[in-house]
């Protein structure tokens, strides 16, 4: 196991354009994350799943925005008609319950609105 | 969710020890204290964890008092692959809290030769 995959890298959309994340986490880690990163800011809190169970949702996460984690497997993060204030890097992190503090982090998705 | 308050930044040179602590005056009794580093570009990476007393390990020491308000982390004779931003949290780690991982803004460290 390669530790946590994020794809794609990169991704470039015009406004109003839906996007989608994957994130496959560490094969035992029944825990994932997702996080946004603004320039010069730390990571923000979106949401995490333990297993298939989404368990919290930040207040960031507006209408637009759905995480899915279907089987407690791979999870996917939507952006819907995206906004230039979307841009930002995209992180997701699994980790076992037992170990929620000890996260291990993809190298996120760098989303860039035109 | 317990606060935490850190140095927005920290310079330092190459060979030496450098000290960065952090204040958490609200934690909680099940509340661990957890260090993360993070590079330019990449994601956060986990470098020590506690609960009280000191702990080390490979990579750096994290000292603890015992009233928990605070905590140091400490590494020891830095390189200049140190520079990173270094984000203190705290948490509950344990399987029956509704824990998340929350981030502050971090203390951005440069290291000089």
């Amino acid at each position: 196991d390669t530790g946590v995959s994020q794809n794609p890298r990169h991704k470039i959309t015009k406004r109003g354009q839906n996007v989608t994340f994957r994130c496959d986490p560490i094969s035992e880690h029944n825990r994932l994350y997702w996080y946004r990163q603004t320039l010069g800011q730390g990571p923000e809190f979106l949401t995490y799943f333990q297993n298939e169970a989404q368990l919290e949702k930040s207040r960031l996460l507006s209408d637009r925005f759905s995480a899915e984690r279907p089987k407690g497997s791979f999870s996917t993060l939507e952006i819907q008609r995206t906004e230039q204030g979307d841009s930002a890097m995209y992180l997701c992190a699994s980790s076992l319950a037992r170990e929620a503090t000890e996260a291990f982090f993809g190298q996120g998705t760098r989303l860039t609105v035109v | 969710l317990a606060k935490t308050t850190q140095p927005i930044s920290m310079d330092s040179y190459e060979g030496q020890e450098v000290n960065i602590t952090c204040s958490h005056n609200n934690i909680a009794t099940n509340d661990y204290i957890t260090w993360y580093q993070q590079f330019p570009s990449q994601g956060p990476r986990f470098i020590i964890q506690g609960y009280k007393t000191k702990v080390t390990n490979e990579v750096a020491s994290l000292f603890i008092p015992a009233d928990r308000k605070s905590s140091t982390l400490s590494l020891p004779r830095v390189s200049l692959s140190d520079t990173a931003v270094y984000y203190c949290l705290v948490g509950a780690a344990t399987y029956s809290s509704a824990s998340k991982i929350i981030f502050g803004s971090g203390t951005r460290l440069s290291i000089r030769p």
